[in-house]
Formats: structure tokens, C-alpha cells, sequence
């Protein structure tokens, strides 16, 4: 059962361009979301994070966008650049920590120069 | 020292033969993950430890795996004889606690198992 999804295992863009990374999850007792990179051969590193009190969280380069009523978010990075290539996890949680963090099974971004 | 650390960084060893990989959590995290991640796939959640509480074990793939908990501190993920279906990277992961923005989790670089 897989609670956190994301669709799209690999995305190409071009550098200079917006990257969308998309994040479906089904669990309604979610609240609070995490974004994480991840690079070859190390652990992943923490992102961006949204509260479902809010329906955007932005940070430099980057915004995650939050729908609750379609339990959907989106990891928006603007302007790419080739240092972004990476894998993105998507991560659930609950602010009451009823719930486990429960991963995505990540996105591969490649930003071509 | 400023992160997670895992050991050993790569481990090899025979079908059968049983490994121990290590993880030092960032001192005051209360909470403690294993995860691991086969080639090509997304991260797979193992086990979770919540200060005192009982840990959550849902994740385990099977009774050949175990893992102990110290209190809040190092952690030893056991594998019995091991299988080639074993081999992927294992990775440890801190956080403040329970909830949250306390569950940003800090991520070792991982141990990276070879079963031959």
C-alpha cells in the first residue's frame, strides 16, 4: 500500500527552465510534507518542507505548492541548473506523530546544460 | 560530531554469513530510522525508534532482520544469513522527535551491502 507516490520516476529539463516534481498521497491524516535530494552515493539531505496550514512554501530557487483537497504537491525549481540533478523524495507526516514519515519512491531530475 | 554516521561505508560478504551495520544518530535525536534502498529503487522503510517507546518493527522484511537501539544513541541493524536479495545500500536517518518539522530527518551516507 503504497501512501506516498510519485508518478514520473525520471525528468529531463533543460537548464534555465522550471523542474516540476509531483507528489500524490493518499493517507488523509498527513499534514506536513518534506522534500529531500538525494545524490549518488550519499544520503539524502533535507529540502523544503510545507505544512497543509499553508498552500506554499518558497525558498530561493525553490517552492513546493500543496492542493489538499486533491492530496497533491509539487516541487517547483526555477531556474534549473545541472547541480539540481539528483533524486527528489517526496515524505509524509503527521504533526501529531500518530503517523511514521512515509517516503515516496523518488524522481530522477537530470538538468541538461 | 556534526552528523549521522554509518559503519562500515561498503560491506561484502557470502550468501549465509551474518552482518551488523552501525549508525550513530546526531546527539539529542530521539527518534532513529533504518532505511534501505536496492538499485534502481526508492527508499524502503525498515524500522523506527521513538525514544523509550516500542519500535516500530512494520518495515522488517523478514525474521532474519533485527535492529537495537542503545537509548537515544547507536543503533546496530542485524542481518542473518544474508541473502543475494539482501544487497543494497542501508541507510540511517535522525530526527528531533516525533512530528512535524522535528521529524526533518538526517540521513547517514549509508552502508552499502554486497551479498555474494
Amino acid at each position: 500500500d503504497q501512501q506516498v507516490k510519485q508518478n514520473s520516476p525520471s525528468l529531463s529539463v533543460q537548464e534555465g527552465r522550471i523542474s516540476i516534481l509531483n507528489c500524490d498521497y493518499t493517507n488523509s491524516m498527513f499534514d506536513y510534507f518534506l522534500w529531500y535530494k538525494k545524490y549518488p552515493a550519499e544520503g539524502p539531505t533535507f529540502l523544503i518542507s510545507i505544512s497543509s496550514i499553508k498552500d506554499k512554501n518558497e525558498d530561493g530557487r525553490f517552492t513546493v505548492f500543496l492542493n489538499k483537497s486533491a492530496k497533491h504537491l509539487s516541487l517547483h525549481i526555477v531556474p534549473s541548473q545541472p547541480g539540481d540533478s539528483a533524486v527528489y523524495f517526496c515524505a509524509a507526516d503527521d504533526s501529531g506523530g500518530y503517523q511514521k514519515v512515509t517516503f515516496g519512491t523518488g524522481t530522477k531530475l537530470q538538468v541538461i546544460p | 560530531g556534526a552528523g549521522v554516521s554509518q559503519s562500515p561505508s561498503n560491506k561484502v560478504t557470502e550468501k549465509g554469513k551474518d552482518v551488523e551495520l552501525r549508525c550513530d544518530p546526531i546527539s539529542g535525536h530521539t527518534a532513529l530510522y533504518w532505511y534501505r534502498q536496492r538499485l534502481g529503487q526508492g527508499l524502503e522503510f525498515l524500522i523506527y525508534f521513538q525514544g523509550n517507546s516500542a519500535p516500530d518493527k512494520s518495515g522488517l522484511p523478514s525474521d532474519r532482520f533485527s535492529a537495537e537501539r542503545t537509548g537515544e544513541s547507536v543503533s546496530t541493524l542485524t542481518i542473518q544469513r544474508t541473502q543475494q536479495e539482501d544487497s543494497a545500500v542501508y541507510l540511517c536517518a535522525s530526527s528531533l522527535g516525533r512530528g512535524g518539522f522535528k521529524n526533518e530527518q538526517f540521513f547517514g551516507p549509508g552502508t552499502r551491502l554486497t551479498v555474494l
